[in-house]
């Protein structure tokens, strides 16, 4: 089993350019979730999926968005890159929230 | 706001100490757990507490659970270099919404 994969590792984008985060996990986990993690703010929860074609927003879900078309992927798209969504973003995923969470290893974006 | 708060932000001792983390937080939850995370990595996940348990131990790690007061607390004895890390509380809300809330971590530093 790979668990939770998060691609690209590093991503530089200019203010303005879209761009996927990618992240699939092979333990057929219902729940899966982004966070971005920020210098000093923990992990805030962006978007959450609670099984295939449900999604919901979490604490800061503005300039991003979801789709959970299967149980494996869940891909966070940025729709137009701002230097705010400098971050480093974290997928994680589990059979229910109530239940221990496993994360991917990150991805680390800059927006210039 | 985040549902769960840590304190100290920071906590630096000497190799073989314990080390006592804090964690706060507002609203009715079915559990707690605590996760840490390596320099530069994802969270791993590290114990977790049930809201109708008091105390739990897993190895070194000891962790309580006081739901009168809304408070978690992680003891980690006999620390080791190792156990260098960010440590973070996170919640699930028993009466809202399948989110999993964490806290801004506490920055453990071991010396040797």
């Amino acid at each position: 089993n790979a668990g939770v994969t998060q691609t690209p590792k590093f991503q530089v984008l200019k203010t303005g350019q879209s761009m996927t985060l990618q992240c699939a996990q092979d333990m057929n986990h219902e729940y899966m979730s982004w966070y971005r993690q920020d210098p000093g703010m923990g992990l805030r929860l962006i978007h959450y999926s609670v099984g295939a074609g449900i999604t919901d927003q979490g604490e800061v879900p503005n300039g991003y968005n979801v789709s959970r078309s299967t149980t494996e992927d869940f891909p966070l798209r940025l729709l137009s890159a701002a230097p705010s969504q400098t971050s480093v973003y974290f997928c994680a995923s589990s059979y229910s929230v109530k239940i221990p969470a496993f994360f991917g290893q990150g991805t680390r974006l800059t927006v210039v | 706001s985040q549902q769960g708060e840590e304190d100290p932000q920071a906590l630096s001792i000497q190799e073989g100490e314990n080390a006592t983390m804090n964690c706060s937080y507002k609203t009715s939850i079915n559990n707690l757990q605590w996760y840490r995370q390596n320099s530069g990595r994802g969270l791993v996940h590290l114990i977790l507490i049930r809201s109708n348990e008091r105390e739990k131990h897993s190895g070194r790690l000891r962790v309580t659970l006081d739901t009168s007061k809304k408070s978690s607390s992680l003891l980690i004895t006999a620390s080791r270099a190792a156990d260098t890390a960010s440590y973070f509380c996170a919640t699930d809300d028993k009466g809202g919404a399948q989110k999993l809330v964490f806290g801004q971590g506490t920055r453990l530093t071991i010396n040797p």
